[in-house]
């Protein structure tokens, strides 16, 4: 299976200023014949389903707000939110669907400094 | 608009067995792979299963392969996961997802989840 490891577990930021996540799988996720990272992430706030955010690594999902970028190729991604808002506090996700064997990270949990 | 709403959580005996209903709208339900995936308490995401948009296709996480049968009615528009041998581990959150095409891998829709408790 293809281990997708986040950092960090927690982050806490104050509001206005960067936040950075970041994502490491086990193996590529870039798939040669398309040149396409086969990576999502996801936003899950408190007591809520999760929702899409980017796939293909950096195709942003209808909606997302532009302060939100998805980056990286092969074994290294990043979400990065470019000034905090109140309501991003949330955990955060990704998911590689590479393999068959879909696999999410462990979560990062974002909050306000 | 697309809505996916799950049903048939409740408490369970471990070894004991439970079906999960997802009735979907909103979309041609043929069309599209769909994904349960859990959330345990004070855990991260899971993915448990996929099934194909005509159901020819199945795949399972290995911690419920054997014991967890995804399955789908077209005509109802409703997804199943049946879920049997039933562990304390299995106590999560159940949300179907729809898939973004026929098999992609991610989801651009979920429904509001089913909690599933396991314990005697």
């Amino acid at each position: 299976d293809i281990v997708m490891t986040q950092s960090p577990d927690s982050l806490a930021v104050s509001l206005g200023e960067r936040a950075t996540i970041n994502c490491k799988s086990s193996q590529s996720l870039l798939h040669s014949p398309n040149d396409k990272n086969y990576l999502a992430w996801y936003q899950q706030m408190p007591g809520q389903p999760p929702k899409l955010l980017f796939y293909w690594a950096s195709t942003r999902e209808s909606g997302v707000p532009d302060r939100f970028s998805g980056s990286g190729s092969g074994t290294d991604f990043t979400l990065t939110i470019s000034s905090l808002q109140a309501e991003d506090v949330a955990v955060y996700y990704c998911q590689q669907y590479y393999s068959s064997l879909y696999t999410f990270g462990q979560g990062t949990k974002l909050e306000i400094k | 608009q697309v809505q996916l709403v799950e049903s048939g959580g409740g408490v369970v005996q471990p070894g004991r067995s439970l079906r999960l209903s997802c009735a979907a709208s909103g979309f041609t339900f043929s069309d599209f792979g769909i994904h349960w995936v859990r959330l345990a308490p004070g855990k991260g995401l899971e993915w448990v299963a996929i099934i194909s948009y005509d159901g020819s296709y199945k795949y399972y996480a290995d911690s419920v392969k054997g014991r967890f049968t995804i399955s789908r009615d077209n005509s109802k528009n409703t997804l199943y996961l049946q879920m049997d041998s039933l562990r304390g581990e299995d106590t999560a959150v159940y949300y179907c997802a729809k898939d973004m095409a026929a098999r992609t891998g991610f989801s651009d829709y979920w429904g509001q989840g089913t909690l599933v408790t396991v314990s005697s």
